[in-house]
């Protein structure tokens, strides 16, 4: 049974860059997209991006400029990079795996907390 | 970016009853959609994908439908059990982007 778990800083300074990793159990990270999604304290679900098994990326073009997603197969790990946080990058984050063919994102992380504040 | 939006935000129903969430895309996503539900401090679990089949594993009285832009999420009959907030999600085109949710209550 493929189980994701996040793993990173609870806290980060405004201006400075928030990083999360991902580790994969149970499973290949092939055939599929390798998600980050937020939610921030009682609100929705934001979609990040996703980095495919292939490397290639997709990021929401209103984090664009500041996010990075990677992946490492040998680990079997993915990871966020989102730059020059403010308080408003404070959220639930979730690592996350995407099927192709549209057929949902069938597998979450628990999600982490991570806060921005001086 | 493909706006999602749901209604009702929230509703209260009694257990037994039918309950229905529609969720509009801003354009057509050729039945890429998706729903979750959610419960308080837990991840989303997929229930729905394609608009109308249903994840291995999810209840029965779960079903989903429609086209176009227009979705819908059934209860058939409401169980205890199925309180949360549910969110539908278009897989059609990045950015991926969810509905604000619907939040359920037991009576």
């Amino acid at each position: 049974q493929v189980q994701l778990q996040e793993s990173g800083p609870g806290l980060v300074r405004p201006s400075e860059t928030l990083s999360l990793t991902c580790t994969v159990s149970g499973d290949s990270m092939n055939n599929y997209y390798w998600t980050w999604i937020r939610q921030p304290p009682g609100k929705g679900l934001e979609w990040i991006g996703y980095v495919y098994h292939s490397g290639s990326t997709s990021y929401n073009p209103s984090l664009k400029s500041r996010v990075t997603i990677s992946l490492d197969t040998s680990k079997n790990q993915f990871s966020l990079k989102l730059s020059s946080v403010t308080a408003a990058d404070t959220a639930v984050y979730y690592c996350v795996r995407d099927q192709e063919g549209a057929y949902g994102m069938d597998v979450w992380g628990q999600g982490t907390t991570v806060s921005v504040s001086s | 970016d493909i706006q999602m939006t749901q209604s009702p935000p929230s509703l209260s129903a009694s257990v037994g009853d039918r309950v229905t969430i529609t969720c509009r895309a801003s354009q057509s996503i050729s039945g890429k959609l998706n729903w979750y539900q959610q419960k308080p401090g837990k991840a989303p679990n997929l229930l729905i994908f394609l608009a109308s089949t249903l994840q291995n594993g999810v209840p029965s009285r779960f079903s989903g439908s429609g086209s176009g832009t227009d979705f819908t999420l059934t209860i058939s009959t409401l169980q205890p059990e199925d309180f949360g907030t549910y969110y539908c999600q278009q897989s059609y085109i990045p950015p991926l982007t969810f509905g604000g949710g619907t939040k359920v209550d037991i009576k």
